[in-house]
């Protein structure tokens, strides 16, 4: 399979816990994204990288969500002392440029539940 | 700051009906836009593009949008919907080059066979 994939699929951990989630982008792919998704809304921008270097970072990433991209293939998400608002399905995409825009491919996601 | 709004969160039609899905977006530039697609248990995918060029803009399995500058419009339509196409549809943007894409809160169609 040549698509983005995520591990874990599923995570349960408790309040206060340290989780990383792993996201392996589309071979080639220079653009690497995380998005948070909660139950019916849509997905909301995290981060972004662009080879290894973090190009953008949203205001809902917290002190405590930490993103690496060592070496431009594969990024981690890090989220320390977790907390119940943290549940959510984060999602990684993965892009490169397509004529004039980046198209971006979405991975299954990894679904994390704090209690 | 750039926002996505769609109208409806949960539309209910009988195969064969004919879909409109509204999205607005909100943003004074030059903007790509994005109809996503995730069907039950599956991973986001990509049903059309807009980026430049002729406003209508055809997909994957019968459907097709279209943008409408004046009006900060990108809806979706289908002239006759499938079993299949029950779904969660969401509308997206990209601003300028920033290249994240902003969502709206997406609509849920059911299908009735």
């Amino acid at each position: 399979d040549t698509g983005v994939s995520q591990n874990p699929r599923h995570k349960i951990t408790k309040r206060g816990q340290n989780v990383t989630f792993r996201c392996d982008p589309i071979s080639e792919h220079n653009r690497l994204y995380w998005y948070r998704q909660t139950l019916g809304q849509g997905p909301e921008f995290l981060t972004y990288f662009q080879n290894e270097a973090q190009l953008e970072k949203s205001r809902l990433l917290s002190d405590r969500f930490s993103a690496e991209r060592p070496k431009g293939s594969f990024s981690t998400l890090e989220i320390q002392r977790t907390e119940q608002g943290d549940s959510a399905m984060y999602l990684c995409a993965s892009s490169a440029k397509e004529g004039a825009i980046y198209e971006q491919y979405f991975g299954p996601g990894t679904r994390l539940t704090v209690t | 700051a750039q926002s996505v709004s769609q109208h409806n969160h949960h539309v209910i039609l009988s195969e064969a009906a004919s879909l409109e899905l509204g999205c607005n977006y909100s943003y004074g530039g030059t903007v790509n836009l994005f109809w996503y697609v995730q069907y039950p248990g599956q991973h986001l995918q990509l049903l059309l593009k807009y980026f430049s060029g002729d406003p209508l803009v055809k997909g994957i399995k019968g459907f097709e949008a279209e943008f409408i500058k004046s009006k900060f419009s990108f809806n979706l339509r289908k002239p006759s919907v499938q079993w299949s196409d029950t779904a969660e549809y969401f509308c997206a943007v990209i601003g300028g080059n920033t290249g994240k894409l902003i969502f709206g809160q997406g609509t849920t169609l059911q299908v009735k066979p």
